[in-house]
């Protein structure tokens, strides 16, 4: 059974079009997060859920949304694709604060 | 604010060769400390962690201590594989809001030749 899963693995799109990707996880944690890897492979948080509300909102901008309709989900709808938007998005849960974090496959994002 | 700093790689050893991940800290509470791998293609694991000082993160082989002194956790490997080939971020967790994210380092490739 897989933790942390995403769809789709991978999503090629043209710019200015709407997409989202879904996340789910099994392990019944309360914590859920978004993580954006560029192409260097620096990684970044994008946005912490807990218990289904907005923990952490690292200046995203605003045509990113996240949506957590239940504990055990995070998905996130991007509007208005830009050509900087491709990168890899992880997904990831905890059991509360941090102590140790799992992550999904990811899903690379290309913008064309 | 709270950063990681590890060193730039690649790394390239050879099979059986020690290795070392240098990677420094700051933070502005008492963090966790942690480092994860990824292989290619594949999502971030949890490689080992610490969450105190002097307290030694070990797994498969690796292993790591908190050092509050010098702000630091250096991963470290007596005789690598193969098989671990990958890249290697070194992260922490604050206290605080900084509780419900992970700082990453900016990773470090580590090759292994047969």
């Amino acid at each position: 059974d897989t933790a942390v899963s995403q769809t789709p693995k991978y999503l090629v799109t043209q710019m200015g079009n709407d997409k989202s990707i879904k996340c789910e996880q099994n392990l019944g944690h309360d914590t859920m997060y978004w993580y954006k890897q560029d192409s260097k492979k620096f990684l970044k948080i994008m946005f912490s859920y807990n218990n289904k509300e907005l923990i952490i909102n690292e200046t995203v901008p605003n045509r990113f949304s996240p949506k957590s309709p239940d504990k055990a989900h995070l998905n996130l709808h991007i509007n208005s694709l830009e050509l900087g938007d491709s990168a890899v998005y992880f997904c990831a849960s905890s059991r509360g604060e941090i102590t140790e974090a799992f992550f999904g496959q990811g899903t690379r994002l290309t913008v064309v | 604010g709270d950063s990681v700093t590890q060193m730039e790689g690649p790394v390239t050893l050879s099979e059986e060769a020690f290795l070392t991940i240098n990677c420094t800290y700051t933070a502005t509470g008492y963090p966790s400390l942690f480092w994860y791998v990824q292989y290619p293609g594949e999502g971030l694991q949890l490689l080992l962690k610490a969450t105190k000082a002097d307290d030694k993160g070990s797994n498969k082989g690796f292993e790591a201590t908190y050092r509050k002194e010098t702000t630091s956790f250096h991963l470290e490997k007596g005789s690598v594989q193969v098989s671990d080939s990958a890249v290697y971020f070194c992260a922490l967790s604050d206290q605080g809001d900084s509780s419900y994210k992970l700082i990453f380092g900016s990773g470090t490739r580590l090759l292994v030749r047969p």
